[in-house]
């Protein structure tokens, strides 16, 4: 019954590897988004997904590409993978960006990802 | 950009004691959101805040919408041990379209941990 999921949960690999998360939300949300949290904990928004298309990039590097199957999944590709690429990745949803109540967003439990 | 400044960084206080943490931005925000992140999990949300003045409360947790639209605090009453945890703030601006596209905007988190 958990409402936004993500796998894995632990995701170690070697520098320039390429690596998938899978985010899935089980709450007929429309839009959908990932961020990364760094190790001072900070929280950043990469993009969103609104209903299977791109709404927000936030200046990522190309590198990252997320993909989004159907609205109610949204995945993040990350090619050559990078030192600097570890951290905690999240996924959140919400019911839609428009309007002042629909735009709360609900997380996922988080990737850790570690790039050796 | 817009940058939320959230103190104090870290609280270290005993069962029993009332806690109070706040965020101020350089510009306004329309919603304000406050979220308990604890470890290996996603930011859960506590309170939302839609309105400028608006004061609301979820349990022992209160939190208000500053009259400026650039600021907003949270008050936890009575802490208990299961209160530990980093708490953020968030805020989102609606744009000309009248929408955010859903981009929130985060604090740095308030570390807080309770002595029994």
């Amino acid at each position: 019954d958990t409402a936004v999921s993500q796998t894995p949960k632990y995701l170690v690999t070697q520098m320039g590897n390429d690596k998938s998360i899978k985010c899935e939300q089980n709450l007929g949300h429309d839009t959908m988004y990932w961020y990364k949290q760094d190790s001072k904990k900070f929280l950043k928004i990469m993009f969103s997904y609104n209903n299977k298309e791109l709404i927000i990039n936030e200046t990522v590097p190309n590198r990252f590409s997320p993909k989004s199957p159907d609205k109610a999944h949204l995945n993040l590709h990350i090619n050559s993978l990078e030192l600097g690429d570890s951290a905690v990745y999240f996924c959140a949803s919400s019911q839609d960006y428009r309007g002042l109540y629909q735009e709360t967003q609900y997380f996922g439990p988080g990737t850790r990802l570690l790039v050796l | 950009g817009q940058q939320l400044n959230q103190s104090p960084q870290s609280m270290f206080i005993q069962e029993g004691e009332d806690v109070s943490m706040n965020c101020t931005s350089s510009s306004i925000f329309n919603t304000w959101l406050w979220y308990k992140q604890e470890p290996g999990e996603g930011p859960v949300l506590l309170i939302a805040l839609y309105k400028a003045g608006e004061l609301t409360s979820n349990g022992r947790l209160t939190a208000q919408f500053g009259i400026t639209r650039k600021d907003s605090f949270l008050n936890i009453s009575a802490s208990i041990p299961s209160d530990v945890g980093i708490y953020f703030c968030a805020g989102q601006l609606r744009g000309a379209g009248g929408t955010s596209y859903g981009k929130l905007t985060f604090g740095q988190g308030t570390i807080l941990t309770v002595h029994p």
